[in-house]
Order: C-alpha cells, then structure tokens, then sequence
C-alpha cells in the first residue's frame, strides 16, 4: 500500500542547476498538488491537476513547471535553481475535493 | 484572500491532559476543514475532515469541531500522550475555484511531556 511517493528525499543543487523531483500515486486519484514548506510558515501551494493533461498554478509557480502525461505521476521540474528555492517539497493527492488529502514524505531541497 | 491562524505556535502539557487546539480562518465561505499532523522530518497525515454541513467529526481521542460563522475551528485531544507529540495544523478548502485549493495555516507544535 505505498499511497504517495516521492523521489529523493534530499537533494543538493548548485545555482543555475535543473531537476526534477517526482511523485507517484497508486490511489486512482485525479487531483494532484506540489507544495513547498519554508519552516515556521504553512503550506504554500506551487502548481496542482486536476486529471491528466490538466494543470494549473498556484499561489509561487515561478521557477517551476509541471507536467501531467498519466493519473499517477505528477513530476515537478526546477529550472535554473535559486537559493530562494531552498525547501521542503511536498507532493499530495487526493480522489476529489471533498476528500482527505493524502501526502508523501517531502524531499529536502537546498539550493547553495 | 483567505487566511488561517493558529494560535500559540507551541505548546507545551504534560501527559494525560486533555487539551485544545485553535485554528481561525478569515473567510467563512469553506468547502472543508482539515486538520493534518506532521511529525519530524516526515509528510503530513490526515486526521480529520469537516464538511461545511457538519459541525464535529470524531476520531477516536480526536474530536475536531467547526463553527463557519465564527471562522474558528478546533481540534480536542483528550488524554494526552508523549506520542501525540507533533505539528498540527489546519487547512480550509474554499467554496470557489476550479480545484479549491488548500489554505493552510502555519501550526501548532505540541510537545505531551511524560
């Protein structure tokens, strides 16, 4: 039963480097999201989907983009990495907007 | 725009007490409410949803409850344990927008001492 997975768990990029980090669900759900966590603040949402070849931004979308090609996979690519980028990188999904959300374990990104 | 506080940020009760978490919100036009708990170092976990329609939903030691008109939720754990140390924190899914995207509040760090 392995829900929402995320790969790497952490990462080490020099500036001006490109990644991407991926997220894999087996749950059958449509909605996806990539969110990022400064510490001490909340959750600030980059780019969801809402099904496969649908995405849209969020509320810090620059310097990301993301792709949708199948209901399980949810890759989120950087471009040009910033030390402003430095985060931890969480992916979720759920079946619809009225249901729990369901998260993977994060993926600890510092830009240096 | 939407905005969800919790407050304190940390908090800190000693084993077997039942205590009260705190989260408001400024716009009372919610689809949902969930209340998440993330452990070091770890993703978040789902506790407890609320629908706009519903007041509480309970999960075992967990009782969260919702009042729209006030823009206030809580989130009840009764007989505290050192393993229910955690961040928790709130979210609100808004009634507008195509995927109703989560807002989320900043968390409370609750430390159960033994």
């Amino acid at each position: 039963n392995a829900g929402v997975t995320q790969t790497p768990k952490f990462r080490i990029l020099k500036i001006g480097q490109s990644m991407t980090l991926q997220c894999a669900q087996d749950m059958n759900h449509n909605y996806m999201y990539w969110y990022r966590q400064d510490p001490g603040m909340g959750l600030k949402l980059i780019y969801y989907s809402v099904g496969a070849g649908i995405t849209d931004k969020g509320e810090v979308p620059n310097g990301y983009n993301v792709s949708r090609s199948t209901t399980e996979d949810f890759p989120l690519r950087l471009e040009l990495a910033a030390p402003s980028q430095t985060s931890v990188y969480f992916c979720a999904s759920s079946y619809s907007p009225n249901e729990k959300l369901f998260f993977g374990s994060g993926t600890q990104l510092s830009v240096l | 725009k939407q905005e969800v506080t919790q407050i304190p940020a940390a908090l800190s009760v000693p084993e077997g007490e039942n205590l009260v978490l705190n989260c408001s919100f400024t716009d009372s036009a919610i689809y949902n409410l969930q209340w998440f708990r993330q452990d070091p170092g770890k993703g978040l976990t789902s506790l407890l949803l609320i629908q706009s329609s519903q007041r509480e939903q309970t999960s075992g030691r967990l009782n969260a409850s919702l009042d729209k008109s006030s823009g206030r939720s809580t989130l009840y754990i009764a007989a505290s344990q050192p393993g229910d140390s955690a961040t928790y924190l709130c979210a609100v899914r808004p009634r507008s927008g195509s995927a109703r995207q989560l807002t989320f509040g900043s968390g409370t760090q609750l430390t159960v001492l033994p």
